[in-house]
């Protein structure tokens, strides 16, 4: 199994709302990571978690929360965002030396 | 720090026709590179990576990459392109290490043309 799957791939959410985007991979990788991408841009790091422990945050407002219950899943928790939070939320796994990431498939979140 | 610059922002190409998408890379540091690629609405899918050795790397889907220390390119190839070729490149590197960030380019759209 070479796959991470992400959920849900899209979401609409209001400004107060609050919501969860959800990540999971079964390859044993100990890294797993956020992205954010917008349209025609390449994507930008948010957080990496390394052995369950965030290792980097890319200085990434409050109102987006990672947490990594155990090695095989991530979540992205959002609160009070806004509509410039608009964009494709990837996430990836890696294991080796090297740094191979493997990514999921997005969700694609508009906030409204 | 490394840094990737995609010298194209946009190809187009005919089909059978064959294409070349530049990536130069800058590092103080060796690294691992690689090229994914994402169609629409997809998430990134990896073509190929060059992480040692041989430095003609292949990939999927019919790609090739050319790993050039000298010149700090790892320019991607392809022979004959077809129209399900169509979608974003991005050449990335990193450090290596197991929680160590990818550095994109800002990607090279490939259009096919029939």
């Amino acid at each position: 199994d070479t796959e991470v799957t992400q959920t849900p791939k899209h979401l609409v959410m209001g400004m107060t709302n609050k919501k969860s985007l959800k990540c999971e991979q079964h390859m044993g990788h100990r890294a797993m990571y956020w992205y954010k991408q917008k349209a025609k841009k390449p994507p930008e790091l948010m957080f990496v978690y390394s052995y369950e422990k965030l290792s980097i945050n890319e200085s990434v407002p409050s109102r987006f929360s990672p947490e990594c219950p155990n090695s095989s899943l991530l979540n992205l928790h959002l609160h009070a965002l806004q509509p410039e939070d608009s964009a494709l939320y990837l996430c990836a796994s890696s294991q080796d030396r090297v740094g191979e990431a493997f990514f999921g498939q997005g969700t694609r979140l508009t906030v409204v | 720090a490394q840094s990737v610059t995609q010298l194209d922002s946009q190809v187009p190409v005919f089909e059978e026709a064959p294409v070349e998408l530049r990536c130069n890379y800058s590092s103080s540091v060796s690294v691992y590179l690689f090229w994914y690629v994402q169609y629409p609405n997809q998430g990134l899918q990896l073509l190929l990576k060059y992480l040692s050795g041989s430095t003609l790397v292949k990939g999927i889907n019919g790609f090739e990459a050319e790993f050039n220390k000298s010149q700090t390119s790892f320019h991607l190839r392809k022979p004959s392109v077809h129209i399900s070729d169509t979608a974003e490149y991005f050449c990335a590197v990193t450090k290596g290490g197991r929680a160590q960030k990818l550095v994109f380019g800002q990607g090279t759209r490939l259009t096919i043309n029939p």
